[in-house]
């Protein structure tokens, strides 16, 4: 059975960049068809997909945070991780890991980390 | 951009009755993409319902999920007390690719 378990600073200053990885067990961050993604939950705004890395490497990232968003896989350590650019207090949310089977498990979201909760404040 | 409107906000209810949530896109979206997931207190979401209407395995039969084009509706029959819980619907296909409900939180009356 798959787990994902986020990590990463809780805190974070405005205009630095916030990074977390999620270590995946149960299985390969480079097998198929899995679809590695970041969702973030802001008090008040509900859940919001953020973006996934693909097995094969390739990303997909919502628009609204594409310039300021880099998402990648780490075969070696089976894990992926989030690098959001210039933060502000906007992006102080609870950040989930995630994983989607693609079209296979009908694009849903079938296993979650337990939420890493980051503050964007100086 | 499509957007998924739940409601109502806030449902009270009592353990043994009937919950009805809607879910309604602001355009028609593909039934075989609509998602229900519920949340606890301090919890990730747990995958529901998946495909409008196909229960997630270990999901108790009282869960139950319809709708097409634009309105979707999870029904929970006989309230047990642990189904109290905020539930979102999701998609899949229209931009940002992935969007949610702003939730539903299922309330003991």
């Amino acid at each position: 059975q798959v787990q994902l378990q986020g990590s990463g600073p809780g805190l974070v200053k405005p205009s630095q960049t916030l990074s977390l990885t999620c270590t995946v067990s149960g299985d390969p961050v480079n097998s198929g068809p899995n679809y590695w993604t970041w969702i973030r939950q802001h008090p008040a705004r509900g859940l919001e997909f953020i973006g996934y890395v693909y097995y094969l490497g390739t990303t997909y990232y919502n628009p609204s945070l594409e310039s300021r968003l880099s998402i990648s896989l780490d075969t070696s350590a089976n894990q992926f991780s989030l690098n959001l650019y210039s933060v502000t207090a906007a992006d102080t949310a609870v950040y989930y890991c995630a994983r989607s089977r693609g079209k296979s498990g009908a694009n849903t979201f079938d296993s979650w980390g337990q939420g890493t909760l980051v503050t964007v404040s100086s | 951009e499509l957007v998924l409107t739940q409601s109502p906000g806030t449902l009270s209810l009592s353990p043994g009755e009937r919950a009805t949530l809607s879910c309604r896109a602001s355009q028609a979206i593909s039934s075989s993409y609509v998602t229900w997931y519920q949340q606890k207190p301090g919890q990730a979401p747990r995958l529901l319902i998946y495909g409008t209407s196909t229960r997630a395995t270990g999901v108790p039969d009282r869960f139950s999920g319809s709708g097409s084009l634009t309105d979707f509706t999870l029904t929970i029959n006989r309230l047990e007390p642990e189904d109290f819980a905020v539930y979102f619907c999701q998609q899949y296909g229209s931009s940002p690719l992935y969007s949610f409900g702003q939730g539903t939180k299922l309330e003991i009356k």
